[in-house]
């Protein structure tokens, strides 16, 4: 069963600041690593679906990095905003596996 | 087009009783997939329907069982409740074959609480 953890636990930035999170999962057998963004009384929106190793993925002010052989996503916000202020969750699957989501960094943006 | 619809969006129940939710996925999409979010154990997969038939399945017991119909709607079914089934439920469409490679789409959620 993979084990999905994410760093840190909570963050708190003030508006315009850039600021980044990691997802590290297991790197046997790594198929598909998904990072979603989950606003407060909202439903949670997909962000990303990276599959291959170096992978580089832009949304905005959002990007997000992959490292398959070391087990690591890196997620990039570049000049926060106080609409940025989420929980973003990665989840990961292995082949024959199904998705685990990790237990996600809460981001408050401070303006 | 019209997003994932969750019905209800809030139950209350007791413990030994069952409940159904329903979801209805955006138009076209054939995946539904389930999810149970606690706040001791954040967001876990609990199975995934497509074209009527499960296709993946998380560790719960077998008290959790669903169901999907010809127009892709699904129904998630909990029976014999217990105090630890309270919790957030979502579901979430997605369009293609492979869930692990296609975005995933969540509704609003049914908040079930167990009394």
């Amino acid at each position: 069963i993979l084990n999905v953890e994410q760093s840190p636990q909570s963050l708190h930035v003030q508006e315009g600041d850039s600021t980044n999170f990691t997802c590290s999962f297991p790197s046997s057998n790594f198929y598909a690593l998904h990072w979603y963004r989950w606003e407060t009384a909202k439903s949670p929106e997909a962000l990303f679906v990276m599959t291959l190793n170096g992978d580089e993925k832009k949304k905005g002010r959002i990007s997000a990095t992959l490292n398959t052989k070391e087990g690591y996503s890196y997620l990039y916000i570049k000049g926060s905003q106080p609409e940025d202020s989420a929980t973003y969750l990665c989840a990961s699957t292995s082949y024959g596996q199904n998705f685990v989501f990790g237990p996600g960094t809460r981001l408050s943006v401070l303006p | 087009k019209a997003g994932v619809t969750q019905t209800p969006r809030y139950l209350i129940k007791t413990r030994g009783q069952q409940v159904t939710l329903s979801c209805s996925p955006i138009s076209g999409h054939r995946s539904v997939s389930w999810y149970q979010q606690t706040p001791g154990q954040g967001l876990q997969f609990l199975f995934e329907y497509f074209s009527e038939t499960q296709r993946n399945k998380g560790n719960f017991p077998g008290r959790f069982s669903g169901r999907q119909f010809s127009n892709s709607r699904s129904e998630m079914n909990v029976s014999t409740l217990e105090l630890g089934d309270s919790a957030l439920y979502l579901c979430a469409s997605s369009s293609g074959t492979d869930l692990a490679k296609n975005i995933q789409y969540f509704g609003a959620g049914t908040r079930l609480s167990v009394l």
